[in-house]
């Protein structure tokens, strides 16, 4: 049981790229979360979803934008990267009662 | 809204010693509250967790009640090992507008020396 996958789980990317994290999740839940984590913060939420086709606005959404096409997949991009964006990034899911968050494993982004 | 608060660390003990970790919530529901471990280079898992009030929640000797009237959720442990070494962060899930989007402290490090 995969649980929660999040490809790439490094990059490194130039000011002015962009790029696409992926989340998947094979447990058939209906939200979906992105977080970033950088030093002293905790977690910061991004976007989320509460089930295929939707989306919300968390609370650092800026310069991100989010596709939920598939139930299973939950995509992040960042149309043109900053350094600002620097951060290790995370992907959760959990369903629609007060169970805990399933985490994937992170991706760290480097942007120079 | 909903916040969690947590003490800031880092926390930093010899092996054996007794651990406290405070947490406390703000929450317009009844929200369910858990502790979650991250240990280095690796996303955030479950620890523990607790749905209603006077609740115990305990894994891998750590342990948590959650405390209504006090709104609170500490963690503790009686004797810590070296492979305890993580940073630990309380969260609230509570239905806040519909859905359940959890909510979690700043988290906090915990080094254990031998």
């Amino acid at each position: 049981n995969a649980g929660v996958t999040q490809t790439p789980k490094f990059r490194v990317l130039k000011t002015g790229q962009s790029m696409t994290l992926l989340c998947a999740q094979d447990m058939n839940h209906e939200y979906m979360y992105w977080y970033r984590q950088d030093p002293g913060m905790g977690l910061r939420l991004i976007h989320y979803s509460v089930g295929e086709g939707t989306t919300a606005k968390g609370e650092v959404p800026d310069g991100y934008n989010v596709s939920r096409l598939k139930k299973q997949n939950f995509l992040l991009g960042l149309e043109s990267a900053a350094p600002s964006q620097t951060s290790v990034y995370f992907c959760a899911s959990s369903s629609t009662v007060p169970t805990e968050a399933f985490f994937g494993q992170g991706t760290r982004l480097t942007v120079v | 809204g909903n916040s969690v608060t947590q003490m800031e660390g880092p926390v930093t003990l010899s092996e054996e010693a007794f651990l406290t970790i405070n947490c406390t919530y703000t929450a317009t529901g009844y929200p369910s509250l858990f502790w979650y471990v991250q240990y280095p280079g690796e996303g955030l898992q479950l620890l523990l967790k607790a749905t209603k009030a006077d609740d115990k929640g305990s894994n891998k000797g750590f342990e948590a009640t959650y405390r209504k009237e006090t709104t609170s959720f500490h963690l503790e442990k009686g004797s810590v090992q070296v492979s305890d070494s993580a940073v630990y962060f309380c969260a609230l899930s509570d239905k806040s507008g519909g859905s359940y989007i959890p909510t979690f402290g700043r988290g906090t490090s915990l080094i254990v020396h031998p």
